[in-house]
């Protein structure tokens, strides 16, 4: 069965400092999705990057970069220059394999706390 | 802003009672995940619709269910509500990435 896991339950990191959070998978599939969102305090889940199985390069989108390393089955997300605002839960997903015409639902991490310090 | 739209934000009600939710894809997008996140049970897949058919089932239970129509809008319907069913509520939508909506927060007393 597919799995997520993310071991960090929590993690600190200065302003304007980078931060790693952890990701590893578990899937039998060749093809299969990878996802980063973001929950701040508010409650919404807010996309931040995707990588597909498939990719030659690693995603990155702004400060956001996943860095995949698909041999070992990580998925990290890397965030460059921390910022208060990027204080939130963090959850790592995969999807599922497709059904025909439509995409897969995603399975989630139990999520990474990130705490800014200013 | 996702793009995806859920009504209503916040929902209180008591054991025993039915309520449901509503969920607008982003414009164009056929298919309707719905997700549970609770403090217990994390983020958990309940079902896909796929253009007003149902594509997948995930933790589901029988006294939940839903349907898509033809407008693609989506509800979510949850029955003799119990105080474990308090949880936030997501609906997302998309041709690859999944964009979720604000999510309906439900508080069963």
């Amino acid at each position: 069965a597919q799995k997520i896991t993310q071991t960090q339950p929590g993690m600190f990191v200065q302003e304007k400092e980078a931060v790693t959070l952890d990701c590893t998978y578990d899937t039998s599939d060749q093809s299969y999705g990878l996802f980063w969102y973001k929950q701040p305090s508010s409650g919404e889940m807010i996309f931040l990057i995707y990588q597909g199985s498939y990719d030659e390069q690693n995603a990155t989108e702004g400060r956001y970069s996943l860095n995949f390393q698909k041999a070992r089955k990580s998925a990290n997300l890397v965030i460059s220059a921390s910022q208060l605002g990027d204080s939130a839960m963090y959850f790592c997903a995969m999807r599922e394999r497709n059904y025909g015409g439509s995409q897969g639902n995603l399975i989630f991490g139990k999520g990474t706390k990130l705490s800014v310090k200013p | 802003d996702s793009g995806v739209t859920q009504t209503p934000k916040h929902l209180i009600t008591a054991t025993g009672q039915r309520v449901t939710l509503r969920c607008s894809p982003r414009s164009g997008d056929l298919s309707v995940y719905w997700y549970q996140q609770s403090l217990d049970q994390g983020l958990q897949f309940l079902i896909q619709y796929y253009n007003g058919e149902e594509r997948a089932k995930g933790n589901i239970l029988e006294r939940f269910s839903a349907q898509q129509f033809p407008d693609l809008h989506s509800e979510l319907n949850l029955s003799s509500l119990e105080l474990g069913d308090s949880a936030l509520y997501f609906c997302a939508s998309s041709p690859q990435e999944q964009f979720f909506g604000p999510g309906t927060r439900l508080t069963v007393l």
